[in-house]
């Protein structure tokens, strides 16, 4: 069964501050996917990034990069110089493509940033 | 350009009532799917489904039917709400290119049930 933990349920932080979120996966495929989604206070979800289970590289997208690590099961987020638009919930999330069709959501973690 | 479209976005049930939660996507997605936010939960699968015609059961489904008669429609019915059914529903979908996609979200129906 697929699994997915964040354990930072809050953070705060002062803009301008680095931060990271960490998420660690759980699952038995060998091939899977993970996801990454921000929730601002307005409720909706917003896809971030997916990465597949055969692409170890990172990503940096602006101030967004990601930390792909197969060998702690980790895919951790990292946010640069943050900002108050950053505010969010953030969820990490995995699909397994071994037919079962399910995306499985971490329980968040709530990100504030105080100007 | 729609995406997913979820109605309505607020309700107010008494216990024991039914009624259907609508979403309907224009991308000609088979993989649909419902889900349940809770305070403190992340998101939580409650039933999917692959094409028309075929649904299955996620992580919370006691209390929830679906159907899925064509490609672009799957409601989410509850049958006799409870309190315990107080939350907010999200609605998604996707291809069955799998992972090589996203889930593309309704903006999300916040019940109440009282």
């Amino acid at each position: 069964a697929q699994k997915v933990t964040q354990a930072q349920t809050e953070i705060s932080v002062v803009e301008k501050e680095d931060v990271t979120l960490d998420c660690v996966y759980e699952t038995r495929d060998t091939t899977y996917y993970l996801f990454w989604y921000k929730q601002p206070p307005s409720g909706e979800l917003v896809f971030l990034i997916r990465r597949n289970s055969f692409d170890e590289q990172n990503e940096i997208s602006g101030r967004y990069s990601w930390n792909f690590q197969k060998s702690t099961s980790s895919f951790n987020f990292t946010i640069t110089a943050s900002q108050v638009v950053d505010s969010a919930v953030y969820f990490c999330a995995q699909y397994s493509g071994a037919g079962s069709y399910q995306l499985t959501f971490g329980k968040g973690t709530k990100l504030s940033v105080i100007p | 350009n729609a995406g997913v479209t979820q109605t309505p976005k607020f309700q107010v049930l008494k216990t024991g009532q039914s009624m259907t939660l609508q979403c309907a996507q224009d991308m000609n997605h088979e993989y649909m799917s419902w889900y349940r936010q809770d305070p403190g939960m992340g998101l939580r699968l409650i039933h999917y489904s692959v094409g028309a015609g075929i649904t299955d059961q996620g992580e919370v489904p006691n209390g929830y039917n679906v159907s899925r008669s064509t490609t672009e429609d799957f409601p989410l019915r509850l049958l006799s709400a409870a309190p315990s059914q107080t939350s907010v529903y999200f609605c998604a979908s996707s291809t069955l290119r799998g992972g090589n996609t996203e889930a593309f979200f309704g903006q999300g129906t916040r019940l109440t049930v009282v």
